[in-house]
């Protein structure tokens, strides 16, 4: 069972920041946060995940707060091409018994 | 060169017959995933396989069985199709960290 609340949808303008809110209030010391978003007909793509310090790549940039309880996803400068449901997961690292295991995520919509 | 490529993408089909999705991954990565999105768009997993072995299997009717040949494929054989086996199923890969997914392979089981 998903770990992981997040709102059902967000809306975006395009060139703004998409700020996309995740609760994990039970994650545990080892376990990461990965974020994966799904364009529509399309599978999964990997975006970015952390433990416990901020992290940013090339897509995004992930804020986790300091209890580590929630956190949040920021894509910059928003396109219409990130309109897609964006998931928050929680799963132990570089173990492959752990399961990747998906929430309902967020439909985000960005909007010219 | 797709990193995690799967056949067919559509496959349409009727009740009760016998059908396999193929699933190849180029990225040399030891472990493959199996996931079902039905259409209500849940992601679940269905099975997961590292270097050959099964390491995950969950609650699927065993009419669904998985088969890895070498570290690079991961088959899933389905028999005797019910409606409800429709779905898009995804195959996935990983190394030591996030999972690379192909595109799906669209069931319609009629």
């Amino acid at each position: 069972d998903a770990k992981t609340t997040q709102p059902p949808s967000m809306d975006c303008a395009e060139g703004r920041a998409a700020n996309l809110p995740c609760n994990h209030s039970t994650i545990s010391g080892n376990e990461y946060v990965y974020w994966y978003r799904q364009i529509h007909s399309q599978g999964p793509q990997y975006i970015i995940h952390g433990l416990k310090n901020n992290e940013t790549n090339e897509m995004a940039s992930l804020i986790i707060t300091e209890d580590r309880k929630s956190s949040t996803l920021i894509l910059p400068h928003a396109t219409l091409r990130d309109t897609a449901v964006y998931y928050c997961i929680v799963r132990g690292h570089m173990e492959y018994g752990n399961k990747l295991v998906f929430g309902a995520g967020t439909i985000l919509r960005v909007k010219s | 060169d797709t990193a995690v490529s799967q056949t067919p993408k559509y496959l349409v089909t009727q009740m009760g017959n016998d059908k396999s999705i193929k699933c190849e991954q180029n990225l040399g990565h030891d472990t493959m995933y199996w996931y079902k999105q039905d259409s209500k768009k849940f992601l679940k997993i269905m099975f997961s396989y590292n270097n050959k072995e099964l390491i995950i299997n969950e609650t699927v009717p065993n009419r669904f069985s998985p088969k890895s040949p070498d570290k690079a494929h991961l088959n899933l054989h389905i028999n005797s199709l019910e409606l409800g086996d429709s779905a898009v199923y995804f195959c996935a890969s990983s190394g030591a960290g996030e999972l690379f997914f192909g595109e799906g392979s669209r069931l319609t089981v009629l």
